[in-house]
């Protein structure tokens, strides 16, 4: 059983248009994120939701729009996307909003813009 | 804001050589955690460090936090292709910042059989 799932694996798209990004953890933790890692492998934190409430919010277009139903699911909405905005996309969870826990990362979204 | 840099970037050896990363933050941090990402995986943590001056080791793994707890490495004896994949570092500076883990570039270490 996948502890962090994240849907869909892959993702090509033309700029201009909306996608979304699901993910879902089983491990009954609180607190979720996502980080986008470039072509150069850098991982930055986008977001962060702590059971259902946005914790952390990084500079980021809000053209991007997370959303936490429940604690256990963290979606990522883009809207009118961008040459730049291809990179993965990681979703990961954590016990506690503290972050004296490992991350558990999901599997990731490869995100290409054309 | 806080930052974390890793140095080196890459790091290519041959199968049974010795690799050191290193990772320095800007701040005073709270805790650091390595993790490792395999070519086309997804990071997976691997170990935490809280206290000053703290030394763990993981089989040919060894990790150090400095006294300052400003800085901190990756040792690893006697690489193997299995360690092949990019390590990265990560520090929480508490505060303002709780909570928000920060991380380091990575190094990408190549092991050559």
């Amino acid at each position: 059983d996948t502890a962090v799932s994240q849907t869909p694996k892959y993702l090509v798209t033309q700029m201009g248009n909306d996608k979304s990004i699901k993910c879902e953890q089983n491990l009954g933790h609180d607190t979720m994120y996502w980080y986008k890692q470039d072509s150069k492998k850098f991982l930055k934190i986008m977001f962060s939701y702590n059971n259902k409430e946005l914790i952390i919010n990084e500079t980021v277009p809000n053209r991007f729009s997370p959303k936490s139903p429940d604690k256990a699911h963290l979606n990522l909405h883009i809207n009118s996307l961008e040459l730049g905005d291809s990179a993965v996309y990681f979703c990961a969870s954590s016990p506690s909003r503290g972050s004296f826990y490992g991350y558990t990362f999901g599997s990731g979204t490869r995100l290409t813009v054309v | 804001g806080q930052q974390v840099m890793q140095i080196p970037q890459y790091q290519h050896v041959q199968e049974g050589e010795d690799f050191t990363t290193y990772c320095n933050s800007s701040t005073t941090l709270s805790n650091i955690q390595w993790y490792k990402q395999r070519p086309g995986g997804h990071p997976v943590f691997l170990i935490q460090l809280v206290k000053s001056g703290e030394v763990k080791k993981q089989k040919r793994l060894t990790f150090q936090f400095g006294e300052a707890k400003k800085n901190s490495s990756l040792h690893i004896t006697a690489t193997q292709t299995t360690d092949v994949g990019t390590y990265f570092c990560a520090g929480n500076a508490g505060g303002t910042s709780y909570g928000k883990l920060t991380f380091g570039q990575g190094t990408i270490l190549t092991v050559h059989p």
